[in-house]
């Protein structure tokens, strides 16, 4: 069965500190992989999506990047943090195709201060 | 572009009572749509998918949806809430331009009451 980690699972960072969340899938290969971010109130918010190593795009502009160095791993991070990065990250993954729900990981919670 | 709109941020209903979350879409093609559970900090799960087939869709833990074009609508439905119905939940519709990530809504949180 296929299963996605998330680590670390809470994170507090000082402002304009750097940021590394990584994200692995098992069990499955040649996934689509997500990064959504989670703030009070306002649903999720797409941040890249990736359809294959080294392939990402990029919905938001925004201090974060993100990175598929290996098929089933998918990074983000950011130089400098800012307040506004507070939140709960989400990675996910899915089947490729137009019908396939997405697979979602326990997510990372994180606070600027 | 592909979106959704929950409408009401909060729904309280009694245990027992029937559980209605509202859900809107927009799209200019025949849309993929989603209901997602989230409990507290944790990941989201399936709850159900509609994908053109059966407009009448079942899902997990006695969830059920149907997909009304008319209406452009897509309701969450229990017959009968149970307490550990009470978490956060989103609709979302796949957006086909977005290496088909998913559009969600801003959620709807339900409080069951004893």
């Amino acid at each position: 069965s296929q299963t996605i980690h998330q680590w670390p699972a809470t994170l507090v960072q000082p402002v304009g500190s750097p940021l590394s969340l990584e994200c692995t899938v098992e069990g499955t290969s040649n996934p689509n992989l997500y990064w959504y971010r989670q703030a009070a109130g306002r649903g999720l918010q797409l941040l890249f999506y990736s359809v294959g190593i080294g392939q990402i795009s990029s919905e938001v502009p925004q201090n974060l990047s993100a990175s598929r160095p290996q098929d089933r791993q998918f990074i983000l991070s950011s130089k400098k943090l800012l307040l506004s990065d507070s939140g709960f990250y989400l990675c996910a993954w899915s089947v490729k195709g137009a019908y396939n729900e997405q697979f979602f990981g326990p997510g990372t919670r994180l606070t600027v201060l | 572009a592909q979106s959704v709109t929950q409408l009401g941020s909060h729904v309280s209903v009694s245990e027992g009572a029937l559980v209605l979350l509202r859900c809107n879409y927009s799209s200019s093609v025949p849309p993929y749509l989603f209901w997602y559970v989230q409990y507290p900090n944790q990941g989201l799960q399936l709850l159900l998918k509609y994908t053109s087939a059966a407009t009448l869709v079942k899902g997990i833990n006695g969830f059920e949806a149907e997909f009304k074009k008319s209406e452009t609508s897509f309701h969450l439905t229990k017959p009968s809430a149970h307490m550990s119905d009470a978490a956060e939940y989103f609709c979302a519709v796949s957006a086909r331009n977005s290496g088909y990530a998913l559009n969600f809504g801003k959620g709807t949180s339900l409080l069951v009451t004893p």
